[in-house]
């Protein structure tokens, strides 16, 4: 496809379950990063990969939360012992450029709910 | 750190009047600053961005934002406004001096415009 493709659009979950989100970004595009965004809230940052490595993870919450990229295109989001705090919208968004001034491009999200 | 201000969270003009939605920044080094808009259900679109040059920078659908450094502000300006443009608006800043920065939001203005 032509833009970022974020599946599963929705997710319901209970306390304590594994998830996984998936991101496959747009092709060619070197630069990945994972924000989360909350009701009435603006993105919040996640990591960002570079190629194949997190480049910046100092978003993520703490260790139940972990991303992987491992052959430099697809991504996923993986969530262990979900908490209801955890419901949101995980966005995901890819950028040809790596210097900082390109746009990123965001997929539709991700909505989980933790029951 | 850096940081984003969006001290409205709700714009309301009428169809054809002017529109600002703000924006002030912080960031230690040189401003590269965006602005996104999110329609119901959609995922962020790129607007526009200021990197360097030209104070007024101008972007999709007839948006231009002014870069205006002494009040650290990114306003985010139409002439004249259309229903159409009712969505949720998202200013944006990184820090050009880094190397690498995440791009951090504002939590948001929704902007309402009545026919």
């Amino acid at each position: 496809g032509a833009g970022v493709s974020q599946t599963p659009s929705n997710k319901v979950t209970e306390k304590g379950k594994y998830v996984e989100l998936r991101c496959d970004p747009i092709s060619g595009h070197t630069a990945l990063y994972w924000y989360r965004q909350s009701l009435g809230q603006g993105p919040e940052f996640l990591i960002y990969f570079q190629g194949t490595g997190a480049a910046d993870d100092s978003g993520l919450p703490n260790d139940r939360f972990f991303a992987v990229r491992p052959e430099g295109s697809v991504s996923t989001l993986k969530i262990q012992r979900t908490e209801r705090g955890d419901s949101a919208v995980y966005l995901c968004a890819s950028s040809f450029d790596s210097s900082g001034t390109g746009e990123l491009f965001f997929g539709e999200g991700s909505r989980l709910t933790v029951l | 750190a850096q940081s984003v201000a969006q001290p409205e969270d709700q714009v309301n003009v009428a169809e054809g009047n002017p529109l600002t939605v703000k924006c002030t920044y912080s960031v230690s080094g040189n401003p590269y600053l965006f602005w996104y808009v999110q329609y119901p259900n959609r995922g962020l679109q790129f607007l526009l961005k200021y990197i360097t040059g030209d104070n007024l920078v101008k972007g999709s659908y007839g948006f231009e934002a002014e870069f205006n450094k002494s009040q650290t502000s990114f306003h985010l300006k139409k002439p004249s406004a259309l229903v159409s443009d009712s969505a949720l608006y998202f200013c944006a800043v990184r820090d050009g001096n880094s190397g690498y920065s995440t791009l951090t939001f504002g939590k948001g203005t929704m902007l309402l415009v009545s026919p």
